[in-house]
């Protein structure tokens, strides 16, 4: 069946460095992956996405990655800030699937 | 525009017993997804409707059911609860326009105690 997974559970860095999480999916017709990310007592929020027609994207400080023939996609993001610690799940879906698998998603903890 | 609203937001249950939960979709929102998030484990796919049609469904027991209502609200039920169904369980709605999935927009979950 789907699955993705997600590397690393828990990721710590000190504020003004990067951070990158890597994800893998197994399903070849997935054709998009979200990222999103859950802070305390809230539910999930889309911080960005990307199609399998694109291979990268960015938004400010963040930026999507995909290679398709490997099957991996990562988020990256650069001059953290506090604000940005939090729980960052990836997520893949298909055309006709109709429904989103997510990772086990990455604790960021950003060190002021 | 009022987001995902889900009901109750706490409740403990015992054993055996079973629980209900509700899910308003943002509205114009046709389809209606419910996960279970556990530490460690996630999000847990359960179900997906659309329509009021059951589209997909996760590898749960069918002591996990749901159903979705001409409004496009949506409950699920859990029966003959166990400790380990102890979750917070989140409901998000979207905005399927074609046969391609979207963003889903998250209600702030039900977090369910089996004692």
């Amino acid at each position: 069946g789907e699955n993705v997974e997600q590397h690393p559970s828990t990721l710590s860095v000190q504020e003004g460095d990067s951070a990158v999480i890597k994800c893998t999916y197994s399903d070849s017709a997935s054709n998009y992956f979200p990222w999103y990310k859950q802070e305390l007592g809230k539910g999930p929020q889309l911080i960005i996405d990307i199609r399998s027609n694109v291979g990268e994207k960015k938004d400010q400080r963040i930026a999507v990655t995909l290679n398709k023939t490997a099957k991996h996609f990562s988020l990256h993001i650069t001059e953290t800030q506090p604000e940005d610690s939090a729980v960052y799940f990836c997520a893949a879906s298909g055309t006709g699937g109709f429904k989103t698998i997510f990772g086990a998603g990455t604790r960021l903890f950003v060190k002021a | 525009k009022a987001g995902v609203t889900q009901t109750p937001r706490y409740l403990i249950k015992t054993r055996g017993q079973q629980v209900t939960l509700s899910c308003s979709p943002i509205s114009g929102h046709r389809s209606v997804s419910w996960y279970q998030q556990t530490p460690g484990q996630g999000l847990q796919f359960l179900f997906e409707y659309f329509s009021e049609t059951q589209r997909n469904k996760g590898n749960f027991p069918g002591r996990f059911s749901g159903r979705q209502f001409s409004n496009s609200r949506s409950e699920m039920n859990v029966s003959t609860l166990e400790l380990g169904d102890s979750a917070l369980y989140l409901c998000a709605s979207s905005l399927v326009t074609s046969g391609n999935t979207g963003e889903l927009f998250f209600g702030e979950g039900s977090r369910l105690t089996v004692l």
